[in-house]
């Protein structure tokens, strides 16, 4: 089974600062993925980044960044200069391998609400 | 029209109803995925369609029944259902790639159920 922790509910961040949001997983796959989404008040999930487990290098984004380590089990989500519309909620997911012919969908944390104050 | 589409944003009925969630995919994916999403709680996958056919089903109880007459289009049939199903119900599209190769999910704005 695989299990994803977010371990920080809120945080409150000036604008312009960089933004760490936490996040860990458990998984006995040896192939996986790693996503982060952002969820604003309209409900819609937006597509952030990912992360291959088997990429050497951390995934970059636009100021969107994932500090990947993997010994740790470790998949945080890095917001360089924060902005006023980066407000929402903020989740991890993973996917695990699977067989060819059946899709999986994505196990989720519980997400951190991010709030960026002026 | 672009992404996942759903349809109604809202909806509000009543115990005794029947009524259906709708989504479509623009995006000529060949998976598409029902998620409940509760306050305070992760997202729950529900129902995995790939190439039309249901992959799983992740024990969900039988009020809700799901439809997925071709790639583009997923439904969620609800009736009799429980105030505790109240949530926001979310469709999303991902091209299955095969063996140990994960794609992205592209979700919908999400249909807000609120059952009295």
């Amino acid at each position: 089974a695989q299990k994803i922790t977010q371990t920080q509910p809120g945080m409150f961040v000036q604008e312009k600062e960089a933004v760490t949001l936490d996040c860990t997983y458990d998984t006995s796959d040896q192939s996986y993925g790693l996503f982060w989404y952002k969820q604003p008040s309209s409900g819609e999930m937006i597509f952030l980044i990912y992360q291959g487990s088997y990429d050497e290098q951390n995934a970059t984004e636009g100021r969107y960044s994932l500090n990947f380590q993997k010994a740790r089990k470790s998949a945080n989500l890095v917001i360089s200069a924060s902005q006023l519309g980066d407000s929402a909620m903020y989740f991890c997911a993973m996917r695990g391998s699977y067989s060819g012919g059946g899709a999986d969908g994505l196990t989720f944390g519980k997400g951190t609400h991010l709030i960026i104050q002026p | 029209e672009t992404g996942v589409t759903q349809t109604p944003r809202h909806l509000v009925m009543g115990m005794t109803n029947k009524k259906s969630l709708k989504c479509e995919q623009h995006l000529g994916h060949n998976a598409m995925y029902w998620y409940k999403q509760s306050a305070k709680k992760p997202l729950e996958l529900m129902f995995v369609y790939s190439l039309e056919e249901r992959v799983e089903n992740n024990s969900v109880p039988s009020r809700f029944s799901p439809e997925c007459p071709n790639s583009s289009h997923l439904f969620l049939h609800l009736h009799t259902l429980q105030p505790e199903d109240s949530a926001l119900y979310l469709c999303a599209s991902s091209q299955d790639l095969g063996a140990g190769v994960a794609g992205e999910l592209f979700f919908g704005e999400g249909s807000r159920l609120t059952v009295l």
